[in-house]
């Protein structure tokens, strides 16, 4: 079962803060964010496998609520170089080489 | 810094015909994947392989596909007959522990 990623798109002006939430129907033990670059491969940010983890990568940050089966990435003071589509993926339930299940993923576009 | 490599970068292919898809993970990773996105949509798994065997396999990964490792450094994603839906950016990633898994750059996959 895919998580669910919201919002789909965001718009913002260099500068400006984003939040990307992602969701999960059934229990999470790790929440992974990627970002993708149009035509490129995705870009691993960050894994979080604690509830209650905070990360952060550049001015890119994320929490992972356990109880909650959630994660948001935060990204403040956007930069130009944020644009892509984010993705989180959680592991399937196999254990060892665990596959990741990607949400639809977040389109965010930065203007100048 | 070590990274998935990835050929060729584009393959244009007739329907019916089986193609190769060559990946070089990452040197002291354990866990293969090949992962596959059709063009707007999300990553999708396909395979995971472990320990020189698949240790699981999407539905999508049916008997027209094939994973090989053939010497130490090489992993494959074989097509035996392609098809128009398999036109897709296909993605090989590796992961050292099963956790974090980085991707190669993709080959863009052309069915016609």
């Amino acid at each position: 079962q895919q998580p669910v990623q919201s919002p789909q798109a965001v718009i913002l002006r260099e500068g400006e803060d984003a939040v990307i939430n992602c969701s999960s129907s059934k229990a999470l033990y790790s929440v992974h964010w990627y970002r993708q670059k149009h035509g490129e491969a995705p870009v691993f940010l960050m894994i979080l496998l604690k509830g209650g983890e905070q990360k952060g990568h550049e001015k890119i940050s994320a929490s992972f609520n356990e109880k909650k089966q959630q994660s948001s990435l935060y990204l403040t003071a956007s930069q130009l170089s944020y644009s892509g589509t984010y993705f989180c993926g959680t592991p399937g339930a196999h254990q060892g080489a665990q596959k990741l299940v990607f949400g639809q993923g977040t389109r965010l576009t930065i203007n100048p | 810094e070590p990274e998935v490599t990835q050929t060729p970068s584009h393959q244009v292919t007739q329907m019916g015909q089986e193609v190769i898809l060559r990946c070089v993970p990452i040197s002291n990773h354990l866990y293969f994947y090949w992962y596959r996105q059709i063009l707007g949509q999300k990553v999708e798994f396909l395979v995971s392989f472990y320990n020189n065997e698949i240790s699981e396999k999407s539905e999508i990964f049916d008997d027209q596909f094939s994973v090989e490792r053939p010497d130490g450094s090489n992993f494959t994603l074989k097509i035996r007959s392609t098809k128009l839906e398999d036109s897709a950016m296909y993605f090989c990633a590796s992961s050292l522990a099963g956790a974090t898994q980085y991707f190669g750059p993709g080959t863009r996959l052309l069915v016609l």
